[in-house]
């Protein structure tokens, strides 16, 4: 079983503060994929990195794949009340029979008050 | 939206009843996944399938069965279901973007309590 550490698991903050949330493990994925999810509805993907050390920015939010592809990280930049949510980092590996396999941490349940 | 659903939304059960989830997909796509989620564990995988009856077990199998007699539509089955089964159930499927990254989307949940 290959196993994503997320931290932290819970993190309040206010308006306008930055923040880092990490996702740590000893396997290395074909990619990484990072989900939000709200109440009462299923996650939805942000973004997916491929390449090692590769830096993808999705307006205030800039997510990183560590160079050996074995961690990631997301950066929140001046966070507002609607980046509020869960944040789930993905481990993803190709099997053949099953496609593309995911393995999740355990999330980040994300506060900003206002 | 991939175009997923899920039914029941919510549903309540007794102990030792056997429950059946339907996940429902319009797009034809050929992976589909059903997920469980607690709190602290992320989502754990239960099982998938690759095609029309051609499914296997995931992380956490034990006490679910599922079928997929067409394309579109994948059940989970708990067979008698326990108080530890309580949660919520994500229906996925697998899509192939132009960048030949694989990427999964989720349906909405069911949320199963088992008293």
């Amino acid at each position: 079983t290959q196993l994503l550490e997320q931290s932290p698991q819970f993190l309040s903050i206010q308006e306008g503060e930055n923040l880092t949330v990490y996702c740590n493990s000893s396997s290395v994925f074909s990619s990484l994929q990072w989900y939000r999810q709200e109440p009462g509805e299923g996650p939805v993907l942000l973004v997916t990195v491929v390449t090692g050390g590769e830096v993808k920015k999705l307006k205030r939010l800039t997510f990183q794949f560590g160079d050996a592809r074995k961690d990631s990280s997301l950066h929140i930049t001046a966070a507002q009340p609607g980046d509020t949510g869960l944040y789930l980092c993905a481990g993803a590996f190709w099997n053949n029979n099953a496609g593309n396999m995911l393995t999740f941490g355990g999330g980040t349940r994300l506060m900003v008050k206002p | 939206d991939a175009g997923i659903t899920q039914s029941p939304r919510h549903k309540v059960t007794e102990t030792g009843t056997p429950v059946t989830l339907r996940c429902h997909q319009t797009e034809n796509h050929r992976y589909m996944y059903w997920y469980r989620q607690d709190p602290g564990h992320g989502l754990r995988l239960i099982h998938y399938s690759y095609g029309v009856k051609d499914t296997d077990k995931g992380e956490v199998s034990d006490g679910y069965s599922v079928s997929r007699s067409k394309t579109e539509d994948f059940l989970l089955t708990l067979e008698s279901a326990t108080s530890s089964q309580t949660s919520v159930y994500f229906c996925a499927i697998s899509v192939v973007p132009p960048s030949e990254t694989y990427e999964q989307y989720f349906g909405p949940g069911t949320r199963l309590t088992v008293t």
